[in-house]
């Protein structure tokens, strides 16, 4: 497809277990964003990469989070020993360059029961 | 601190009325960019509007401008002849282009525009 694609869109699991959540971003796109966003509340930034590499990682909330992008295309957000508080949608985007508009996908709704 | 506030949780509007969604920001960064987005109900990320903080214009976009007082630090989001269709939540967000993370886009809280009829 021609915009961001975020799978699964729905993802219930059991505290302590790991997650993977993927994202495909708009082709040619070269940096790429994920984001936390609770209900009600603005998103909330996690980490960004350009190209392959982590341009920027300070939104991790601990050691539990890692994002992943070895090709510099598909990105890969993964969650150690999930916790309750990490129920949340997680959102993709990704922008030609850092300087431009960033499209959004619609999102992954984690639930940490 | 906060960087964008959006001091109006919640506002209505008639159906072909404007409405005006507030945002104010905070930055030391003379050189960064204002965005709007929309999020409906399915939860997707719309973006609507872009302004550089040295465009010398208010951005318009279709039926969305911006109205951007760089002294007050505001960024407001005007909707001109509200449809239903409208009935979202709005997210002002920043981006610090002299930063070292200058890809980063810092969002408000959000306020949530309903379209009466």
């Amino acid at each position: 497809g021609a915009g961001v694609s975020q799978t699964p869109s729905n993802k219930v699991t059991e505290k302590g277990k790991y997650v993977e959540l993927r994202c495909d971003p708009i082709s040619g796109h070269t940096a790429l964003y994920w984001y936390r966003q609770s209900l009600g509340q603005g998103p909330e930034f996690l980490i960004y990469f350009q190209g392959t590499g982590a341009a920027d990682d300070s939104g991790l909330p601990n050691d539990r989070f890692f994002a992943v992008r070895p090709e510099g295309s598909v990105s890969t957000l993964k969650i150690q020993r999930t916790e309750r508080g990490d129920s949340a949608m997680y959102l993709c985007a990704s922008s030609l360059g850092e300087r431009t508009e960033a499209f959004f996908g619609q999102g992954t709704r984690l639930t940490v029961v | 601190a906060q960087k964008i506030t959006q001091t109006q949780p919640g506002m209505f509007v008639q159906e072909k009325e404007a409405v005006t969604l507030d945002c104010t920001y905070d930055t030391s960064d003379p050189s960064y960019g204002l965005f709007w987005y929309k999020q409906p109900s399915s939860g997707e990320m719309i973006f609507l509007i872009y302004q550089g903080s040295y465009d010398q214009q208010n951005a318009t976009e279709g039926r969305y401008s911006l109205n951007f007082q760089k002294a007050r630090k505001s960024a407001n989001l005007v909707i001109s002849a509200s449809q239903l269709g409208d009935s979202a939540m709005y997210f002002c967000a920043m981006r610090e282009i002299g930063g070292t993370s200058y890809g980063k886009l810092t969002f408000g809280q959000g306020t949530i525009l309903t379209v009466h009829p």
